[in-house]
């Protein structure tokens, strides 16, 4: 079946520093991919969507500035979070869709953000 | 604003019942409606894409249901086995966007 590849699985890391999150399909080409938050006893939260070479469009709520997504291939997406505050700490997953009507989405298995 | 809602939250079934439980979502802009399973520590598993109204989806012992019309889906598994405990997800899908549900936590008893 079609996988995900997401990395790193878990970051610690100081207050103030940049983390940059990877999303990748490995067997399939990804046109679309999204970039979910999932908050404690929550469901996913969609933070952005993302077409390859097109800027991505993000939900009401979630900072363009601060959230940075570049999907500039059609296997490759990347997340940085940007002067991360323990604030940003979360479990984010991407997941991605192979081009074509009603495809499923393919989700990663999840980054663990930690912000000291 | 777009809600999408599970019903129940939480649910515990003795193995070998059969049981099941709701989704329900905006009937406009309707574009698809995903199942997913969840086990912790696991990412998401893709069960079922539904997308015409009346549509029925079965694997193995989980079948699933689905009302455009009235935006509603339900998610059936038959024969409870421990291994069905999971976090079942809903997600509408309106193309541009996908709405996902709280979940229905399934808890398997033996």
């Amino acid at each position: 079946g079609a996988v995900v590849s997401q990395h790193p699985s878990w970051v610690i890391c100081k207050s103030g520093t940049s983390v940059k999150i990877e999303c990748r399909s490995l067997d399939f080409q990804a046109t679309t991919m999204f970039w979910y938050r999932q908050f404690p006893k929550q469901s996913l939260m969609l933070m952005a969507t993302s077409n390859e070479g097109s800027k991505a469009t993000y939900e009401q709520g979630v900072e363009k500035d601060k959230f940075l997504i570049n999907h500039a291939s059609l296997t490759l997406s990347t997340l940085t979070v940007t002067s991360a505050h323990p604030e940003d700490s979360s479990f984010y997953i991407c997941s991605a869709r192979d081009w074509g009507s009603n495809q499923p989405q393919h989700f990663g298995d999840g980054t663990r953000l930690s912000i000291l | 604003i777009l809600n999408v809602e599970q019903s129940p939250q939480s649910l515990h079934v003795q193995e070998g019942d059969s049981t099941n439980f709701t989704c329900s979502f905006p009937s406009s802009n309707f574009y698809a409606l995903h199942w997913y399973r969840w086990e912790t520590a696991k990412s998401p598993e893709a069960l079922f894409v539904m997308t015409l109204n009346g549509d029925e989806k079965k694997k193995g012992r989980i079948s699933a249901t689905l009302n455009t019309k009235e935006g509603y889906s339900y998610l059936y598994i038959k024969g409870s086995q421990p291994e069905d405990s999971a976090t079942y997800l809903c997600a509408f899908d309106r193309d541009d966007k996908i709405i996902f549900g709280k979940g229905t936590r399934l808890h398997i008893l033996p």
